[in-house]
């Protein structure tokens, strides 16, 4: 059974500061990571994608991965109360026929 | 303007009765999937479909039916067969191929059983 773990929070965080989201997989042969946000009521919305060891940066979000550990992360800096929302991780796994194991998700919440 | 559309938005059944819950993209994607989501819970794989004409159960099948005669469109019949139908069905989409499986969300449908 693949698993895919996120501490279900809440986290909350002041504005301006950085929220550090982590996420840990059970597949050791998973390849594909990414990071979507989605908002109460909505659906999700895809965020960041990562594929291999590193750190990955787009504006103002990093995708960190660790394959050894089977983990990987989403930092949010300088967080803004729009960035209130439950962050879901979701894991691929070749051979899979393409399907996305998601976390259960964090929820953020940015206070003012 | 490339998206998926899903309808209704908003869905209410009443004991006994099936329902069709309507997806289509227009972004030349070819796999297709139905996911629900229970409150504060992840997204659970219902159906996928990785070309026309052919279709996979995922991981709660029971219940539910899907085709896929058009590659623009994924429709989830939800019978009467499912327990527990009151959730977010959420359809997504994505290439079939290449490294990654970015898969790309529907607003969803949020169906209510009275």
């Amino acid at each position: 059974q693949k698993e895919v773990e996120q501490n279900s929070g809440p986290l909350s965080v002041p504005e301006g500061a950085i929220a550090s989201l982590n996420c840990t997989y059970s597949d050791r042969v998973s390849q594909s990571f990414f990071w979507y946000r989605q908002y109460s009521g909505k659906s999700p919305e895809l965020i960041m994608s990562i594929y291999s060891n590193g750190d990955k940066e787009d504006g103002r979000f990093t995708a960190q991965l660790n394959k050894a550990s089977q983990y990987v992360s989403l930092l949010i800096r300088d967080s803004q109360p729009s960035d209130s929302a439950t962050y879901l991780c979701a894991v691929s796994t070749a051979g899979s026929a393409r399907q996305l194991t998601f976390g259960s998700g964090t929820q953020l919440t940015v206070l003012p | 303007d490339g998206g998926i559309t899903q309808s209704p938005k908003y869905l209410f059944r009443k004991e006994g009765q099936n329902v069709t819950l309507s997806c289509e993209q227009n972004l030349n994607h070819d796999a297709m999937y139905w996911y629900r989501q229970d409150p504060g819970q992840g997204l659970r794989l219902i159906y996928y479909s990785q070309i026309v004409n052919d279709f996979q159960k995922g991981d709660i099948a029971e219940g539910y039916s899907v085709s896929r005669e058009k590659k623009e469109s994924f429709p989830l019949t939800v019978t009467s067969a499912q327990k527990n139908p009151t959730a977010f069905y959420l359809c997504a989409s994505s290439r079939a191929s290449g490294l990654g499986n970015e898969q790309f969300f529907g607003p969803g449908t949020r169906l209510t059983v009275l």
